[in-house]
C-alpha cells in the first residue's frame, strides 16, 4: 500500500494550460509538502502545510495554487504553465514539527511544458 | 547563506565493494542531516537522519557519520550490490529551518 501516491505520474502539456497534480498521503501525518526538482537536480520547498493551513510558501508564483481538502491530501494547480515550470514535482508528507522530522515522499510528477 | 555540495557526481564500483559517498555544508549551524536514495519514477526513500547531536546512525549496511563542526557527512556503504544503484541526496536543515539539499551522487553498481 503506497504511503504517498501522486498522479499523474508523467504530465506533457502545452504553455499557458492549466493542469492540477494530486497528492494523498495513508500515514497519518499532519504536515504535507510541494518541492520542485529542477534539471541539476536540486529539490526546492515551495509549500508546506500543516492540518490543511498553509505554513511555508516560498518564492512560488501565484500562479501556483495549492489547496488541501483535507489533511490526507494536498493538490497542486498551477495556472498559465511556462516552459520554467518544466520540472518533476514531489510531494512529501510528515510529522508535525515540520522538516525536523523525517519525511515521506511520493513518486513524484515529470511536468513538461512544450 | 547554507550550501550543501556532494561529491562525486557519479560514481561506478564493482559489485561487494565498500564504498563512501560524501556530502559537505557550509554552515555548521544545522539541527540535523538526511540521506536519502532516489530511484527512478519512484521518488526518495529516507536511509537515515542524524540529529545535530549524534555522530552517525546505522541501518543495516548504511552507515551515516555526521561531523558538524567541519561540516560534513559520510554515507558507507558495505558490500555494494547492483540493487544500490540510485542517486543518494543529502540535505540538512538550517538554522532558519529550511531543508536544504544537494544535487547527488549517481552511484552505479556493476555485477
Amino acid at each position: 500500500d503506497t504511503a504517498v501516491s501522486q498522479t499523474p505520474k508523467y504530465l506533457v502539456t502545452q504553455m499557458g494550460n492549466d493542469k492540477s497534480i494530486k497528492c494523498e498521503q495513508n500515514l497519518g501525518h499532519d504536515t504535507m509538502y510541494w518541492y520542485k526538482q529542477d534539471s541539476k537536480k536540486f529539490l526546492k520547498i515551495m509549500f508546506s502545510y500543516n492540518n490543511k493551513e498553509l505554513i511555508i510558501n516560498e518564492t512560488v508564483p501565484n500562479r501556483f495554487s495549492p489547496k488541501s481538502p483535507d489533511k490526507a491530501h494536498l493538490n497542486l494547480h498551477i495556472n498559465s504553465l511556462e516552459l520554467g515550470d518544466s520540472a518533476v514535482y514531489f510531494c512529501a508528507c510528515g510529522a508535525s514539527g515540520g522538516v525536523l522530522n523525517e519525511q515521506f515522499f511520493g513518486p513524484g510528477t515529470r511536468l513538461t511544458v512544450l | 547563506k547554507q550550501e550543501v555540495t556532494q561529491i562525486p557526481a557519479a560514481l561506478s564500483v564493482p559489485e561487494g565493494e565498500n564504498l563512501v559517498l560524501n556530502c559537505s555544508f557550509t554552515d555548521s549551524a544545522i539541527y540535523n542531516l538526511q540521506w536519502f536514495r532516489q530511484d527512478p519514477g519512484k521518488g526518495l526513500t529516507s536511509l537515515l537522519l542524524i540529529q545535530s547531536s549524534q555522530r552517525e546512525q546505522t541501518s543495516g549496511r548504511l552507515n551515516a557519520s555526521l561531523d558538524k563542526s567541519s561540516g560534513r557527512s559520510t554515507l558507507y556503504i558495505a558490500a555494494s550490490q547492483p540493487g544500490d544503484s540510485a542517486t543518494y541526496l543529502c540535505a540538512v536543515v538550517d538554522s532558519n529551518y529550511q531543508l536544504i539539499w544537494g544535487a547527488g551522487t549517481k552511484l552505479i553498481i556493476k555485477p
